[in-house]
């Protein structure tokens, strides 16, 4: 079954300072991947996804992820950090159903 | 524009006692599922639905039933409730069970059982 896993429960950043939170994937066919975010006591909010084609997409709030093939990795980034990018962030696989990481919580320090 | 709505969005009960959480989504979808979310282990697939009248089980099925009479519904059902049962329950819903679709998810449900 294919699956992900999340490398750091928690990540805290300066404001302004480059958001980096990893993602790597176990799959045995091309992967359907996502990130989704969650802010305190709400529902997880799509940020953007791989499904085939370019490699870097490009999401919602200046996200970004990079789906790297040879290193099975699908890592978000954010040049510059806002204080409402506090939340917890879950990366996921999609085969016929969503299999989710265990999360990253990230704080912004101000 | 309401998406995937979910009540209640807290609940207390006490060990053995039975409860319906409800979910409703107005978009059509074919499939729906329920996850529920626990510290330090993520989201885990509790039910799923590929459409009216089929359910089936995912990761952690057991002491939880669900149905789908309609596209729209789909109930989840903890029979005799458990304090391993607390947690926060969350229902989304995809187009169809298809591997590029995204889901959308309700607002969840925090269940305590004491």
């Amino acid at each position: 079954a294919q699956s992900v896993t999340q490398l750091g429960s928690h990540v805290s950043v300066s404001e302004g300072a480059l958001v980096l939170l990893r993602c790597n994937y176990s799959s045995s066919v091309p992967p359907y991947l996502f990130w989704y975010v969650q802010y305190p006591n709400q529902g997880l909010q799509l940020l953007l996804k791989y499904t085939t084609g370019a490699t870097l997409v490009k999401g919602i709030n200046g996200f970004e992820a990079e789906f790297k093939k040879s290193e099975t990795s699908f890592h978000l980034t954010k040049p510059s950090a806002h204080m409402s990018d506090a939340a917890e962030y879950f990366c996921a696989v999609s085969d016929y159903d969503m299999r989710f990481g265990a999360g990253t919580r990230l704080t912004v320090k101000p | 524009n309401a998406g995937v709505t979910q009540t209640p969005k807290f609940q207390v009960l006490k060990t053995g006692q039975s409860m319906t959480l409800q979910c409703a989504q107005d978009m059509n979808h074919e499939y729906m599922s329920w996850y529920r979310q626990d510290p330090g282990m993520g989201l885990r697939l509790i039910h799923y639905s590929v459409g009216a009248g089929i359910t089936d089980q995912g990761e952690v099925p057991n002491g939880y039933n669900v149905s789908r009479s309609t596209t729209e519904d789909f109930p989840l059902r903890l029979l005799s409730a458990a304090p391993s049962q607390t947690s926060v329950y969350f229902c989304a819903s995809r187009p169809t069970r298809t591997a590029n679709t995204e889901a959308f998810f309700g607002q969840g449900t925090r269940l305590t059982v004491v």
